[in-house]
């Protein structure tokens, strides 16, 4: 099955630090991946749409510069918290829909998250 | 707009029993719906979907979950559980006129006791 890879898992970092997440597609290209935030018990929030080759497509509330992503590749996409701060901790999880798949029936594959923790 | 319920923050089953996990959904349009699984501090597994055709929809882990078009519901079910089941399940649909959006229920976390 597709396998998407997300790096690191988890990440303790100082306030003011800045923080990069990888989201690789292993067996297959994602024209398109996503990111998502998950807060303690809840469900996800999606906070981008990252496309190749061209600018990422935030959601409305969440802060582009502050959440830089960059999608150089057909299998890897980054986020980057900039300036984190505590209130920035939570679990971050990337997906991906294999490009080569009708759009509308494919199904998502998963990262395995990244636990960023801000001190 | 789309969106999807799950009613029950947590679903609670006897290993060796029946179980059900709910999801109503409200889509504009054709659902394209999924289930997914999710182990603490792990990420999400595709279980199954419906896109079209049979009502019953047979996924991973002897999952399987039925598409009910009158009552707007997606149930997921497994006629047996596992203590292994236990985890967090997401119910999502699938925006019919923006394919790269998901959205999702809000989890029900299923205990499965020995």
């Amino acid at each position: 099955g597709a396998v998407v890879s997300q790096h690191p898992s988890r990440v303790i970092c100082k306030s003011g630090t800045s923080v990069k997440i990888e989201c690789r597609s292993l067996d297959f290209q994602a024209t398109t991946m996503f990111w998502y935030r998950q807060f303690p018990k809840k469900s996800l929030m999606l906070m981008a749409t990252s496309n190749e080759g061209s600018k990422a497509t935030y959601e409305q509330g969440v802060e582009k510069d502050k959440f830089l992503i960059n999608h150089a590749s057909l299998t890897l996409s980054t986020l980057t918290v900039t300036s984190a701060h505590p209130e920035d901790s939570s679990f971050y999880i990337c997906s991906a829909r294999d490009s080569q798949r009708a759009a509308n029936t494919g199904e998502l594959f998963f990262g395995e998250g990244s636990r960023l923790t801000v001190l | 707009a789309q969106s999807v319920a799950q009613p029950e923050d947590q679903v609670n089953v006897a290993e060796g029993n029946p179980l059900t996990v709910k999801c109503t959904y409200s889509v504009s349009g054709n659902p394209y719906l999924f289930w997914y699984v999710q182990y603490p501090n792990r990420g999400l597994q595709f279980l199954l979907k419906y896109i079209t055709g049979d009502n019953l929809v047979k996924g991973s882990y002897g999952f399987e979950a039925e598409f009910n078009k009158s009552q707007t519901s997606f149930h997921l079910k497994k006629p047996s559980a596992l203590v292994s089941d236990s985890a967090l399940y997401f119910c999502a649909v699938r925006d019919p006129y923006n394919f790269n959006k998901f959205y999702f229920g809000s989890g029900t976390k299923l205990n499965v006791k020995p």
